[in-house]
């Protein structure tokens, strides 16, 4: 099964931007790239997916290397309520999870 | 609203005890999952379906059954035969596998 590889936390002050990478170096040519954010006692929610090509939404945006190894998701201007353990994950039939880099945000 | 909904959000089991847990969603999608988490842990897959009448194992099934009987809905029963069922339940569903997953809000299991 496909594996990602991601730091076990990050800090970074508010209104700053914030790069999480995740390393993917067995990815298929099929698999897309899928980041999911979770807080406290609650569900996953979906952040962002791509392919190929960088992606943006109103969430963040999502950087996929040329040789799709690794992707890096940006926020452009981390706020207190981004402060979440994110999922970088590959989006093959038995999607695995890992532990996540858990993101620290200081005021 | 589309969602997915699980119920309840807290449930207490004595030794010996099967219990089920309930996933239902509105969103038409084909396949569900069930996820089990333990404190400080990502998130590991207990068994999913891609589609009616059709389910697979994860990696932990052991203990586990699912059924899907209904697009809607794949509930999760705990049987006693899991030796270890204290964790936090998530469900999800996607359009299809492999497509971006919706979660539910989860389900706390305990043991008395």
């Amino acid at each position: 099964d496909a594996k990602t590889t991601q730091p076990n936390s990050m800090e970074s002050n508010e209104e700053e931007p914030v790069h999480l990478p995740c390393n993917h170096s067995t990815i298929s040519g099929t698999d897309y790239i899928h980041w999911y954010r979770q807080l406290p006692s609650q569900g996953p929610e979906y952040v962002i997916h791509g392919l190929t090509s960088n992606v943006n939404n109103r969430m963040a945006s999502l950087a996929i290397a040329e040789d799709r190894k690794s992707s890096t998701l940006i926020l452009h201007r981390a706020t207190l309520r981004d402060a979440a353990v994110y999922y970088c994950i590959l989006g093959d039939d038995k999607i695995i999870f890992g532990k996540g880099t858990r993101l620290h945000i200081l005021p | 609203d589309g969602g997915i909904t699980q119920s309840p959000k807290y449930l207490f089991r004595k030794e010996g005890q099967n219990v089920t847990l309930s996933c239902e969603q509105n969103l038409n999608h084909d396949a569900m999952y069930w996820y089990r988490q333990d404190p400080g842990q990502g998130l590991r897959l207990i068994y999913y379906s891609q589609i009616v009448n059709d389910f697979q194992k994860g990696d932990i099934a052991e203990g586990y059954s699912v059924s899907r009987e209904k697009k809607e809905s794949f509930p999760l029963t705990v049987t006693s035969a899991q030796k270890n069922p204290t964790a936090f339940y998530l469900c999800a569903s996607s359009a299809w596998t492999g497509t971006p997953q919706h979660f539910g809000d989860g389900t706390r299991l305990s043991i008395l």
